[in-house]
C-alpha cells in the first residue's frame, strides 16, 4: 500500500528553467509534507516542508504547492541550477499512537543540464 | 558538531549471520527511526522509537530488531530471517512534536549479503 507516491522516476531540465517535480498521496490524516533531497551514498537532506492547512509554503528558490482536495503536492524550483542535479524524496508526517511516522516516496532523480 | 553517526559505512555479511548496525546521535533528539532504501523503491520504515525503551514496528519490520536503552543510541540487527537484506539502510532522528517533524539523518549504511 503506497501511501505517498512519485509516478515520475527521472526528469530532465536545461539549466535556468524550471523544474516541477510531482507527488500524489493517499492518505487524508497526514499532518505535513516535506521535500528532501539525496546525493548518492549520502542520507538524504531536508529542503522545504508544507503544513496540511496550508497551499503554497516557499523558501528562496524552492516552492511547494499542496492540493488538498487533489491530494496532490509538487516541488518547484526556478532556477534550475546543475548543482541541483539529486534524487528529490517527497515524503508526509502523520501521528499515531506510536508517535510521528514519516512515509517516503520512491524518489525522482532530477538533472539539471548546463 | 551535531549529528548522527552510522557505522560501519560499507558491511559484508554471509547468508545465516546476524549483524548489527550502529546509529549514535548528539542532536538530543527523542525518536529515532531506521529506513531501508533499495533501487526505485525509495526509502521504507523498518522500526522507529520515540522515547527510551519504547519502539514500533515500521511497514518491513520483519527480520530486524531495534532497542532503545539510552536516548543517543537505537542499533539495528539484521537477522538470518531477513529474506534479502542487501540494502543501503539509514538511520534518522528527530525532535518529537517539533511540526513537520523534519528528519536528520545519517550517512548510511550499506549492507551486501555474500
Amino acid at each position: 500500500d503506497q501511501q505517498v507516491k512519485q509516478n515520475s522516476p527521472s526528469l530532465s531540465v536545461q539549466e535556468g528553467r524550471i523544474s516541477i517535480l510531482n507527488c500524489d498521496y493517499t492518505n487524508s490524516m497526514f499532518d505535513y509534507f516535506l521535500w528532501y533531497k539525496k546525493y548518492p551514498a549520502e542520507g538524504p537532506t531536508f529542503l522545504i516542508s508544507i503544513s496540511s492547512i496550508k497551499d503554497k509554503n516557499e523558501d528562496g528558490r524552492f516552492t511547494v504547492f499542496l492540493n488538498k482536495s487533489a491530494k496532490h503536492l509538487s516541488l518547484h524550483i526556478v532556477p534550475s541550477q546543475p548543482g541541483d542535479s539529486a534524487v528529490y524524496f517527497c515524503a508526509a508526517s502523520v501521528r499515531n499512537t506510536g508517535g510521528f511516522k514519516t512515509i517516503f516516496g520512491a524518489g525522482t532523480r532530477l538533472f539539471v543540464k548546463a | 558538531d551535531g549529528g548522527i553517526t552510522q557505522s560501519p559505512k560499507y558491511l559484508f555479511r554471509k547468508e545465516g549471520q546476524n549483524v548489527t548496525l550502529s546509529c549514535e546521535q548528539n542532536l538530543n533528539h527523542d525518536a529515532m527511526y531506521w529506513y531501508r532504501q533499495d533501487p526505485g523503491q525509495g526509502l521504507r520504515l523498518i522500526y522507529y522509537s520515540q522515547i527510551v525503551n519504547d519502539f514500533q514496528k515500521g511497514d518491513i519490520a520483519e527480520g530486524y530488531s531495534v532497542s532503545r536503552e539510552k536516548k543517543e543510541s537505537f542499533p539495528l540487527t539484521v537477522t538470518s530471517a531477513q529474506k534479502n537484506p542487501t540494502a543501503f539502510y539509514l538511520c534518522a532522528s528527530t525532535q518529537s512534536g517539533s511540526g513537520a517533524n523534519v528528519l536528520t539523518f545519517g550517512a548510511g549504511s550499506r549492507l551486501t549479503v555474500l
